[in-house]
Protein backbone atom coordinates (compact mmCIF):
# COMPACT_ATOMS: atom_id res chain seq x y z
CA UNK A 1 0.00 0.00 0.00
CA UNK A 2 0.93 3.43 -0.88
CA UNK A 3 1.11 5.91 2.01
CA UNK A 4 2.62 7.39 5.02
CA UNK A 5 3.62 5.33 7.96
CA UNK A 6 4.41 6.56 11.55
CA UNK A 7 6.14 4.40 14.20
CA UNK A 8 5.03 3.90 17.09
CA UNK A 9 1.30 4.90 17.30
CA UNK A 10 1.62 4.93 21.19
CA UNK A 11 4.90 5.56 23.17
CA UNK A 12 6.00 6.62 26.68
CA UNK A 13 9.05 8.06 27.55
CA UNK A 14 10.81 9.02 30.93
CA UNK A 15 11.63 12.58 31.52
CA UNK A 16 15.17 13.40 30.95
CA UNK A 17 15.28 10.66 28.29
CA UNK A 18 15.45 11.21 24.47
CA UNK A 19 13.17 9.50 22.03
CA UNK A 20 12.84 9.02 18.55
CA UNK A 21 9.24 8.95 16.28
CA UNK A 22 9.53 6.98 12.49
CA UNK A 23 7.99 8.48 9.38
CA UNK A 24 8.53 6.44 6.69
CA UNK A 25 6.84 7.37 3.04
CA UNK A 26 6.53 5.34 0.12
CA UNK A 27 4.85 7.94 -2.28
CA UNK A 28 8.00 9.77 -3.63
CA UNK A 29 7.41 12.69 -2.28
CA UNK A 30 9.45 15.49 -2.10
CA UNK A 31 8.76 17.24 0.96
CA UNK A 32 7.79 16.13 4.71
CA UNK A 33 6.33 18.02 7.54
CA UNK A 34 6.68 17.41 11.60
CA UNK A 35 3.85 18.65 13.44
CA UNK A 36 2.63 19.08 16.92
CA UNK A 37 -0.96 18.99 18.35
CA UNK A 38 -1.65 19.41 21.87
CA UNK A 39 -5.09 18.40 23.10
CA UNK A 40 -8.02 20.72 21.72
CA UNK A 41 -5.81 22.89 19.40
CA UNK A 42 -4.38 22.65 15.90
CA UNK A 43 -1.33 21.77 14.38
CA UNK A 44 2.20 23.91 15.12
CA UNK A 45 4.72 22.90 12.27
CA UNK A 46 7.80 21.88 13.83
CA UNK A 47 10.28 21.16 11.19
CA UNK A 48 9.66 20.35 7.44
CA UNK A 49 12.16 19.08 4.55
CA UNK A 50 11.99 20.17 0.70
CA UNK A 51 14.61 17.98 -0.32
CA UNK A 52 17.33 15.29 1.06
CA UNK A 53 19.80 16.31 3.41
CA UNK A 54 17.79 19.99 3.52
CA UNK A 55 15.46 20.87 6.54
CA UNK A 56 14.04 23.89 7.83
CA UNK A 57 12.72 25.12 11.54
CA UNK A 58 9.27 25.51 11.88
CA UNK A 59 7.76 27.75 14.06
CA UNK A 60 8.17 25.56 17.27
CA UNK A 61 11.47 23.79 16.73
CA UNK A 62 13.05 23.85 19.92
CA UNK A 63 13.81 20.83 21.47
CA UNK A 64 13.51 19.00 18.58
CA UNK A 65 15.72 17.44 16.22
CA UNK A 66 15.36 15.98 12.55
CA UNK A 67 17.50 14.09 10.12
CA UNK A 68 16.75 13.74 6.19
CA UNK A 69 19.32 11.18 5.12
CA UNK A 70 16.75 9.31 2.77
CA UNK A 71 13.72 10.74 0.38
CA UNK A 72 11.61 8.56 1.94
CA UNK A 73 12.48 8.85 5.74
CA UNK A 74 12.40 11.89 8.25
CA UNK A 75 12.60 10.57 11.75
CA UNK A 76 12.17 13.17 14.58
CA UNK A 77 13.94 13.43 17.72
CA UNK A 78 12.61 14.96 20.68
CA UNK A 79 15.02 15.85 23.32
CA UNK A 80 15.36 15.85 26.98
CA UNK A 81 15.39 19.87 26.16
CA UNK A 82 12.01 19.99 24.92
CA UNK A 83 9.79 20.84 28.38
CA UNK A 84 6.73 19.53 27.83
CA UNK A 85 6.51 16.62 25.10
CA UNK A 86 3.27 15.14 25.72
CA UNK A 87 1.61 15.57 22.49
CA UNK A 88 0.23 14.10 19.44
CA UNK A 89 2.82 14.25 16.10
CA UNK A 90 2.08 14.15 13.00
CA UNK A 91 4.02 13.53 10.06
CA UNK A 92 3.40 14.53 6.14
CA UNK A 93 4.35 14.35 2.89
CA UNK A 94 3.98 16.66 -0.34
CA UNK A 95 5.19 16.32 -4.07
CA UNK A 96 6.76 19.23 -4.92
CA UNK A 97 5.96 19.55 -9.20
CA UNK A 98 5.18 23.41 -10.21
CA UNK A 99 2.37 24.74 -8.51
CA UNK A 100 0.88 21.61 -7.38
CA UNK A 101 1.72 20.08 -3.55
CA UNK A 102 -1.50 18.15 -1.90
CA UNK A 103 -0.68 17.02 1.41
CA UNK A 104 -1.11 13.96 2.67
CA UNK A 105 -0.68 13.17 6.91
CA UNK A 106 0.34 9.39 8.76
CA UNK A 107 -1.90 8.42 11.29
CA UNK A 108 0.14 9.90 14.57
CA UNK A 109 2.04 9.23 17.38
CA UNK A 110 0.74 9.84 20.40
CA UNK A 111 3.71 10.74 23.08
CA UNK A 112 3.59 10.58 26.39
CA UNK A 113 6.11 11.32 28.79
CA UNK A 114 5.50 9.07 32.60
CA UNK B 1 3.79 34.16 7.75
CA UNK B 2 0.31 33.77 6.02
CA UNK B 3 -2.14 33.82 9.13
CA UNK B 4 -5.44 31.31 8.52
CA UNK B 5 -8.74 31.62 10.74
CA UNK B 6 -11.35 29.04 10.80
CA UNK B 7 -15.09 30.32 11.44
CA UNK B 8 -16.98 29.21 13.55
CA UNK B 9 -14.75 27.40 15.89
CA UNK B 10 -17.44 25.19 17.48
CA UNK B 11 -20.56 24.24 15.73
CA UNK B 12 -23.34 22.06 17.02
CA UNK B 13 -25.70 20.67 14.77
CA UNK B 14 -29.04 17.84 14.40
CA UNK B 15 -28.57 15.08 11.68
CA UNK B 16 -29.64 16.07 8.93
CA UNK B 17 -28.61 19.91 9.15
CA UNK B 18 -26.64 21.48 6.41
CA UNK B 19 -23.18 23.52 7.37
CA UNK B 20 -20.96 26.31 5.72
CA UNK B 21 -17.63 26.34 6.97
CA UNK B 22 -15.44 28.96 6.81
CA UNK B 23 -11.39 29.70 6.08
CA UNK B 24 -9.94 33.69 5.61
CA UNK B 25 -6.32 33.39 4.87
CA UNK B 26 -3.83 36.72 4.75
CA UNK B 27 -2.24 36.55 1.75
CA UNK B 28 -2.67 35.02 -1.86
CA UNK B 29 -1.44 31.45 -1.58
CA UNK B 30 -1.21 28.46 -4.33
CA UNK B 31 -2.37 25.53 -2.46
CA UNK B 32 -5.41 25.23 -0.29
CA UNK B 33 -6.33 21.74 1.36
CA UNK B 34 -9.46 20.98 3.49
CA UNK B 35 -9.04 17.98 6.27
CA UNK B 36 -11.06 16.14 8.51
CA UNK B 37 -9.68 15.21 11.77
CA UNK B 38 -11.52 11.59 13.00
CA UNK B 39 -11.86 11.08 16.75
CA UNK B 40 -8.61 8.89 16.70
CA UNK B 41 -6.78 12.17 14.90
CA UNK B 42 -5.95 10.70 11.62
CA UNK B 43 -6.26 13.82 8.78
CA UNK B 44 -8.58 12.55 6.38
CA UNK B 45 -7.41 15.13 2.98
CA UNK B 46 -11.31 16.26 1.86
CA UNK B 47 -10.01 19.01 -1.17
CA UNK B 48 -7.43 20.05 -2.67
CA UNK B 49 -9.09 23.29 -3.91
CA UNK B 50 -6.42 26.44 -4.37
CA UNK B 51 -8.81 27.68 -6.55
CA UNK B 52 -13.22 27.03 -7.66
CA UNK B 53 -15.40 24.71 -6.83
CA UNK B 54 -15.50 21.23 -6.33
CA UNK B 55 -17.83 18.72 -4.91
CA UNK B 56 -17.93 15.08 -3.73
CA UNK B 57 -20.80 13.68 -2.43
CA UNK B 58 -22.44 15.64 0.43
CA UNK B 59 -19.56 17.96 0.81
CA UNK B 60 -18.36 20.54 -1.54
CA UNK B 61 -15.91 23.32 -1.34
CA UNK B 62 -15.49 26.43 -2.98
CA UNK B 63 -12.87 28.93 -2.73
CA UNK B 64 -12.13 32.37 -3.92
CA UNK B 65 -8.64 32.94 -4.00
CA UNK B 66 -8.80 36.62 -5.28
CA UNK B 67 -10.96 37.10 -2.14
CA UNK B 68 -8.62 35.16 0.08
CA UNK B 69 -11.51 32.56 1.57
CA UNK B 70 -12.59 29.07 1.43
CA UNK B 71 -15.92 27.55 2.12
CA UNK B 72 -16.88 23.94 2.65
CA UNK B 73 -20.38 22.50 2.94
CA UNK B 74 -21.74 19.60 4.22
CA UNK B 75 -25.08 18.86 3.51
CA UNK B 76 -27.78 16.47 5.26
CA UNK B 77 -25.15 15.89 7.70
CA UNK B 78 -24.49 12.41 9.47
CA UNK B 79 -23.05 11.73 13.04
CA UNK B 80 -19.84 10.01 11.05
CA UNK B 81 -18.88 13.82 10.16
CA UNK B 82 -18.09 14.83 13.36
CA UNK B 83 -14.84 16.26 14.36
CA UNK B 84 -12.58 18.36 13.73
CA UNK B 85 -12.13 20.63 10.22
CA UNK B 86 -8.98 22.22 9.10
CA UNK B 87 -8.09 23.98 6.06
CA UNK B 88 -4.22 24.57 5.23
CA UNK B 89 -2.59 27.16 2.94
CA UNK B 90 0.97 27.29 1.48
CA UNK B 91 2.70 28.61 -1.36
CA UNK B 92 4.96 27.99 -3.79
CA UNK B 93 8.03 30.31 -4.14
CA UNK B 94 11.23 30.08 -6.35
CA UNK B 95 12.49 27.94 -3.28
CA UNK B 96 9.90 25.49 -4.00
CA UNK B 97 7.38 24.63 -1.16
CA UNK B 98 6.72 26.91 1.83
CA UNK B 99 5.41 25.41 4.75
CA UNK B 100 1.64 24.34 5.25
CA UNK B 101 -0.14 26.86 7.41
CA UNK B 102 -3.31 25.34 9.63
CA UNK B 103 -6.23 27.21 10.37
CA UNK B 104 -7.50 26.96 14.17
CA UNK B 105 -9.96 24.45 13.37
CA UNK B 106 -13.69 24.17 13.97
CA UNK B 107 -15.24 21.41 15.50
CA UNK B 108 -18.31 19.88 14.64
CA UNK B 109 -20.69 17.62 16.52
CA UNK B 110 -23.37 16.18 15.18
CA UNK B 111 -26.55 15.16 17.06
CA UNK B 112 -28.48 12.20 16.33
Amino acid sequence: DGGITQSPKYLFRKEGQNVTLSCEQNLNHDAMYWYRQDPGQGLRLIYYSQIVNDFQKGDIAEGYSVSREKKESFPLTVTSAQKNPTAFYLCASSIVSGGYTEAFFGQGTRLTVV
Amino acid sequence: GIQVEQSPPDLILQEGANSTLRCNFSDSVNNLQWFHQNPWGQLINLFYIPSGTKQNGRLSATTVATERYSLLYISSSQTTDSGVYFCAVNRVSNFGNEKLTFGTGTRLTIIP
